[in-house]
């Protein structure tokens, strides 16, 4: 079975703060994914690499980045978390279909 | 650009009524892929299906069927017999062309309860 791991279930920041959330698939896919979920709004892609060292912007990169070093490892950073970057962060991989992380809730105060 | 509409914000059911979401999407790519997933409360996304666009039959997996009609841009779902299990938001989904990068784009999700 595909394994998609996120590094926090949930997390409490400060407005400010710099944030890694970390992604770890372990199927070799070269596709990895980063989106946020909000009410009502459905899954909004943020990032996505298809490559090591290859990244691409989704529909709303304002305020991350991300980082692919790593085949297995796909990092999204918040350089100055704020509070309307409270959310569900969901990460996944794909070869066929997505297969997703089991999310990480991000709280910003 | 690429557009997926679930208009469906919450549906509410007893055990074993059968329940239909909707999904209704917009591409301009001739090849494309649709798919629902189910987020039970867990909060982990569950594949349940993906369907080509040049494959228009109807699929039938146990509760679950799905059907596709290119004419209208739909894809919907229909859980039969529903059950309490089956309590959690469904999601439909788009993706394009390889060259876009194999994006999926949501729906904004319709949660279904299922009442004892």
């Amino acid at each position: 079975d595909v394994k998609v791991t996120q590094s926090s279930r949930y997390l409490v920041k400060r407005t400010g703060e710099k944030v890694f959330l970390e992604c770890v698939q372990d199927m070799d896919h070269e596709n990895m994914f980063w989106y946020r979920q909000d009410p009502g709004l459905g899954l909004r892609l943020i990032y996505f690499s298809y490559d090591v060292k290859m990244k691409e912007k989704g529909d709303i990169p304002e305020g991350y980045s991300v980082s692919r070093e790593k085949k297995e490892r796909f990092s999204l950073i918040l350089e100055s978390a704020s509070t309307n970057q409270t959310s569900m962060y969901l990460c996944a991989s794909r070869k066929g279909e997505q297969f997703f992380g089991p999310g990480t809730r991000l709280t910003v105060l | 650009a690429q557009k997926v509409t679930q208009a469906q914000t919450e549906i509410s059911v007893v055990e074993k009524e059968d329940v239909t979401l909707d999904c209704v999407y917009e591409t301009r790519d001739t090849t494309y892929y649709l798919f629902w997933y189910k987020q039970p409360p867990s909060g982990e996304l569950v594949f349940l299906i993906r369907r080509n666009s040049f494959d228009e039959q109807n699929e039938i997996s146990g509760r679950y069927s799905w059907n596709f009609q290119k004419s209208t841009s739909s894809f919907n779902f229909t859980i039969t017999a529903s059950q309490v299990v089956d309590s959690a938001v469904y999601f439909c989904a788009l993706s394009g062309s390889k060259a876009a990068g194999n994006k999926l784009t949501f729906g904004g999700g319709t949660r279904v309860l299922v009442k004892p």
